[in-house]
């Protein structure tokens, strides 16, 4: 079975621009969640969907945004690149809500310049 | 105080000794514990969940709550080289669906 795949892997935007980060679930998984993960730190939270619905919200500007598609597969978009975005973005997914624990994709490395 | 808690390490074991491995946590209201390992450049991977006060076992892999102590450990018995990663304890917060997690402890089992 396919584990959590996230698109693209690699990228690089300048300052200012917009970026789509795309992520598909393990399959019957219902739960998407994004995380930020700096170097040396550990990840952030983002957001979190269940059943298509946003169920939680981390401390990111409204420049973050995300929503579930109904297949269950997922966008993060950010707007307004700062270079300070520049992270591993990583999306995880759970049957549930978490409680089990989620499996993490492979991640997308944003680079700001 | 931060509201998970690591020691960045790095932590230093020999091949075949035990690692511990540490967590403290701010919310008293927090239910679930996990422990991440995450190789360098690779995303993280869960290693086991904890709910109950006390110990589970897992293979070599051992996690230990003290919820009245707000502390989480991992203790890797027989300890491999390919141990060697970043541990990140993550708490799942009482009433939202966020992970927070710890920075990190950097172990280095050295053959």
């Amino acid at each position: 079975d396919a584990g959590v795949t996230q698109s693209p892997t690699h990228l690089i935007k300048t300052r200012g621009q917009q970026v789509t980060l795309r992520c598909s679930p393990i399959s019957g998984h219902k739960s998407v969640s994004w995380y930020q993960q700096v170097l040396g730190q550990g990840p952030q939270f983002i957001f979190q969907y269940y059943e298509k619905e946003e169920r939680g919200r981390g401390n990111f500007p409204d420049r973050f945004s995300a929503r579930q598609f109904p297949n269950y597969s997922s966008e993060l978009n950010v707007n307004a690149l700062l270079l300070g975005d520049s992270a591993l973005y990583l999306c995880a997914s759970s049957f549930g809500t978490g409680g089990n624990g989620y499996t993490f994709g492979s991640g997308t490395r944003l680079t700001v310049v | 105080q931060k509201e998970v808690e690591q020691n960045s390490g790095p932590l230093s074991v020999p091949e075949g000794a035990i690692a511990s491995l540490n967590c403290t946590y701010s919310d008293r209201g927090s239910q679930s514990f996990f422990w991440y390992r995450q190789y360098s450049g690779k995303s993280p991977e869960l290693i086991m969940f904890i709910y109950s006060n006390g110990d589970k076992e897992d293979g070599r892999f051992t996690a230990q709550l003290n919820k009245a102590s707000q502390y989480v450990s991992l203790l890797i018995r027989d300890s491999q080289p390919s141990d060697s990663a970043t541990y990140l304890c993550a708490v799942l917060t009482s009433g939202t669906y966020k992970y927070i997690f710890g920075t990190g402890t950097r172990l280095k089992v050295l053959a």
